[in-house]
């Protein structure tokens, strides 16, 4: 089963940034956390992850809150392109480890 | 990141007839591949992970017989849908994890549609 909880939806405006959260209250130690994004009838694609402290790339910043149980994916100008579900997987760290996709967040980004 | 590629893309067959699906890693060699199925306006399901050499592990509610997955090399894995009847068709996606523990990347998807 999922453990985290999102959004079912979210609207943004283009050049605004889009804050995604995610609660997983029942996160785990050894447990990162993923975000992935599928546009419309593609596979998913990997974004960002982490374990406790902030991350960012070319993508995104990812922000987690200190006791872990929460997090925001954060794109700093959304696009039109950035039109997606978005998905906030916790996983271990070890490869075999399954992804299990909740229901995510639909972001709409509007010009 | 990494590439994952998927093959072929979209398929339509007939009832009764077999599809074999490829899932390719492209530049990393992928020791567990998962295989998910999606239905319109749903999440992706995970029908079972696979480690290379080893006999895939399908989750519950899954026919291992009639989804057949092959993963010989760690490069490579297949999943061949058997017998393949309307009520199959979805959206099916691979993914590939390799060793380091970062995260899993995603083919592009096959959309199979059985008439």
């Amino acid at each position: 089963d999922a453990k985290t909880t999102q959004p079912p939806s979210m609207d943004c405006a283009e050049g605004r940034a889009a804050n995604l959260p995610c609660n997983h209250s029942t996160i785990s130690g050894n447990e990162y956390v993923y975000w992935y994004r599928q546009i419309h009838s593609q596979g998913p694609q990997y974004i960002i992850h982490g374990l406790k402290n902030n991350e960012t790339n070319e993508m995104a910043s990812l922000i987690i809150t200190e006791d872990r149980k929460s997090s925001t994916l954060i794109l700093p100008h959304a696009t039109l392109r950035d039109t997606a579900v978005y998905y906030c997987i916790v996983r271990a760290i070890y490869n075999t480890d399954k992804l299990i996709f909740g229901t995510g967040t639909r972001l709409q980004v509007f010009p | 990141g990494a590439v994952v590629s998927q093959h072929p893309s979209w398929v339509i067959c007939k009832s009764g007839t077999s599809v074999k699906i490829e899932c390719r890693s492209l530049d990393f060699q992928a020791t567990t591949m998962f295989w998910y199925r999606q239905f319109p306006k749903q999440s992706l399901m995970l029908m079972a992970t696979s480690n290379e050499g080893s006999k895939a592990t399908y989750e519950q509610g899954v026919e291992k017989d009639k989804f057949l997955i092959n993963h010989a090399s760690l490069t490579l894995s297949t999943l061949t849908v058997t017998s393949a009847h309307p009520e199959d068709s979805s959206f099916y996606i691979c993914s590939g994890s390799g060793q380091g523990g970062f995260g899993a990347f995603f083919g592009q998807g096959t959309r199979l549609t059985v008439v």
